[in-house]
Formats: C-alpha cells, sequence, structure tokens
C-alpha cells in the first residue's frame, strides 16, 4: 500500500471556480503534512505546511482529519496561475517525505 | 542564485555507462536529500545526509547508486551500469537539520537522465 494516495485528476476548471483536493495516508505515525505545487517540468515547492486545526493562506485551505488520515486542499477563486500539479506530502520520522502521484489542475479561461 | 543548484540539467547516455550527478545545497543548510521522480508519479526519497553522514538509504537505492557528501556541501549520485529503467528526474533537496517538522525542503531544478 502506497503511503500517500491521492486522485491524479486531472481536474479542468473554469476561473473563479472552487477546487478541492483530497489525499489518504497510510502510516497513522505521521507527523507532519503539506501540499506542495508543481509546474511542468519544475521541481516541487512548497505551497502550505498543514496543520491539526485547519489553516488558510488566501485563497488556499489546508485541512487535516488525524482519525481518517484524510488531507486536503481547497482553492478558491481560481485563477490561470492555479493551473499545475498538486502534491500532497506526508512525513514520517524525521526527515523522509513521501509524496503522493500529484493531482493535475487546469483552470481555463 | 541562491538556490539549491543541480549540474548537469540534461543527461542522455547509453545503458551500462556510468553517471554522475552534482547537487550543490543553499549553503546554511545542512541536510541535503536525493529524490527520483518517474512521469506521472511524486518524487521517491532515495537519500539523505547531514553534514557528511548519510544517515539513511531507501530500498530504491540499488547497489548501483551511490551518493556521497565528503565535506558536507555539495553532493555527488552515481548510478554505475546504468539501466532503461533509471531514466527518471532525479531531484536534490536541502534543508536546516533539528527537530522542527516544519523545515521545509527546497529543491533544485533536478537532473533529468535518459537511458537509451
Amino acid at each position: 500500500r502506497k503511503e500517500v494516495e491521492q486522485d491524479p485528476g486531472p481536474f479542468n476548471v473554469p476561473e473563479g471556480a472552487t477546487v478541492a483536493f483530497n489525499c489518504t495516508y497510510s502510516n497513522s505515525a505521521s507527523q507532519s503534512f503539506f501540499w506542495y505545487r508543481q509546474d511542468c517540468r519544475k521541481e516541487p515547492k512548497l505551497l502550505m505546511s498543514v496543520y491539526s486545526s485547519g489553516n488558510e493562506d488566501g485563497r488556499f485551505t489546508a485541512q487535516l482529519n488525524r482519525a481518517s488520515q484524510y488531507i486536503s486542499l481547497l482553492i478558491r477563486d481560481s485563477k490561470l496561475s492555479d493551473s499545475a500539479t498538486y502534491l500532497c506530502v506526508v512525513k514520517t520520522g524525521a526527515n523522509n517525505l513521501f509524496f503522493g502521484t500529484g493531482t493535475r489542475l487546469t483552470v481555463i479561461p | 542564485d541562491t538556490g539549491v543548484s543541480q549540474d548537469p540539467r540534461h543527461k542522455i547516455t547509453k545503458r551500462g555507462q556510468n553517471v554522475t550527478f552534482r547537487c550543490d545545497p543553499i549553503s546554511e543548510h545542512n541536510r541535503l536529500y536525493w529524490y527520483r521522480q518517474t512521469l506521472g508519479q511524486g518524487p521517491e526519497f532515495l537519500t539523505y545526509f547531514q553534514n557528511e553522514a548519510q544517515l539513511e538509504k531507501s530500498r530504491l537505492l540499488s547497489d548501483r547508486f551511490s551518493a556521497e557528501r565528503p565535506k558536507g556541501s555539495f553532493s555527488t549520485l552515481e548510478i554505475q551500469r546504468t539501466e532503461q529503467g533509471d531514466s527518471a528526474m532525479y531531484l536534490c533537496a536541502s534543508s536546516l537539520a533539528g527537530q522542527s517538522v516544519h523545515y521545509e525542503q527546497y529543491f533544485g531544478p533536478g537532473t533529468r537522465l535518459t537511458v537509451t
């Protein structure tokens, strides 16, 4: 079983739409959680950390449900520039990051 | 540019040849990581260093792979007797060390390896 599972998409949404991505993780001992963004043929970049209480950064809201081992990312008022692959990432142990396969988002004008 | 750099950016090699990649981390970061990413997948952890010590290796790191960080600064990843299945993007990342779970890993642009 994979450490992190997420729907690969693609998600094609119009500008201004709200879109939500979900992922699940298998290791209940996982300690920290992130969403990374990866543009085509570029390196992953941290979008936001995910805290137990949920957190928001502008149009982006991340939620964590430890009981269900479930992480979500909500993007409101989608922009063309949001088009990218969104990687769900879990840190288990001191250092290793486990990445999901990524969910591809295309925002359509 | 003070980010993570990797060299070369692209490498095409024939099956059976050896290749070596270099990563220069952000200068104040003492942790350095190597990941591999294939098409349609997320990055997969290969190994990491704290200073010059290699502290963890993934099962993905077969005996054809070796990584070094001799002076605790730049690192090299060598693949011997390359196979077509080694074709992938090899990503390097660096971070600060410490118990904070929120120390961000910063990724370099990657080296894209194609084995023909």
